[in-house]
């Protein structure tokens, strides 16, 4: 079965500009979490989504948002981007409501330049 | 608040064995392990719930002290293939995030 795609794989932005990810879980997951992850501070925590709900919402600014459309897919947006917001982004989808193990995706490479 | 992961970094031979440790200050409901390779996505290893039960990859093995709110992993006889970054990731009870450790680099030489 397809796993969890993301798109673009890679992306070069300038400052000031404003970014919109997108992630595919696998088929019939509901759960939908994004994390950042950057070689100082690891994986952290964006959102997580669950049946079109944001249930959590991770230490960033608000000019990180996203959403979950009623298919699971779901977005991700990061407006006037700057330098610091350079990462891989990536999303993870999972069966279960809890207690289950995460799918992530290949990632979105963001370079803010 | 975010787990701790001890080692750092390892090195091993190809055959030796490996346990990486995973400590969180809260009561935990289950705890996730995941490895990544180089430019590459974690990969879900294994998954201890709370109350002993235990989901994954049939060549690991976990143990969860629930009381301590730790947890160890294991890798025996170790292959190059084992090779990337160990990550832990705790859930916390009530509507809770998961959220992963700062790694463990294990490298596997021949």
């Amino acid at each position: 079965k397809a796993g969890v795609t993301q798109t673009p794989r890679y992306l070069i932005k300038t400052r000031g500009q404003q970014v919109t990810l997108s992630c595919s879980p696998i088929s019939g997951h509901r759960s939908v979490s994004w994390y950042q992850q950057t070689p100082g501070q690891g994986l952290q925590f964006l959102f997580e989504y669950f049946s079109e709900t944001q249930r959590n919402k991770g230490n960033f600014p608000g000019r990180f948002s996203g959403r979950q459309f009623s298919n699971s897919r779901s977005e991700m947006n990061v407006s006037t981007l700057e330098l610091g917001d350079s990462a891989l982004y990536l999303c993870a989808s999972s069966l279960e409501d809890r207690g289950g193990g995460y799918t992530f995706g290949s990632g979105t490479r963001l370079t803010v330049v | 608040q975010q787990p701790v992961q001890s080692p750092q970094a390892v090195i091993l031979r190809e055959g030796e064995d490996a346990v990486i440790n995973c400590s969180s200050s809260k009561a935990l409901y289950s705890v996730h392990w995941y490895r990544q390779k180089h430019g590459e996505a974690p990969v879900f290893l294994m998954i201890l719930l709370k109350g002993g039960e235990q989901k994954g990859h049939e060549k690991i093995s976990a143990s969860f002290n629930e009381k301590k709110q730790q947890s160890s992993l294991y890798l025996t006889a170790s292959q190059l293939s084992y090779s990337g970054t160990y990550f832990c990731g705790t859930e916390g009870f009530g509507n809770e995030k998961l959220t992963f450790g700062t790694g463990t680099r294990l490298t596997i030489i021949p």
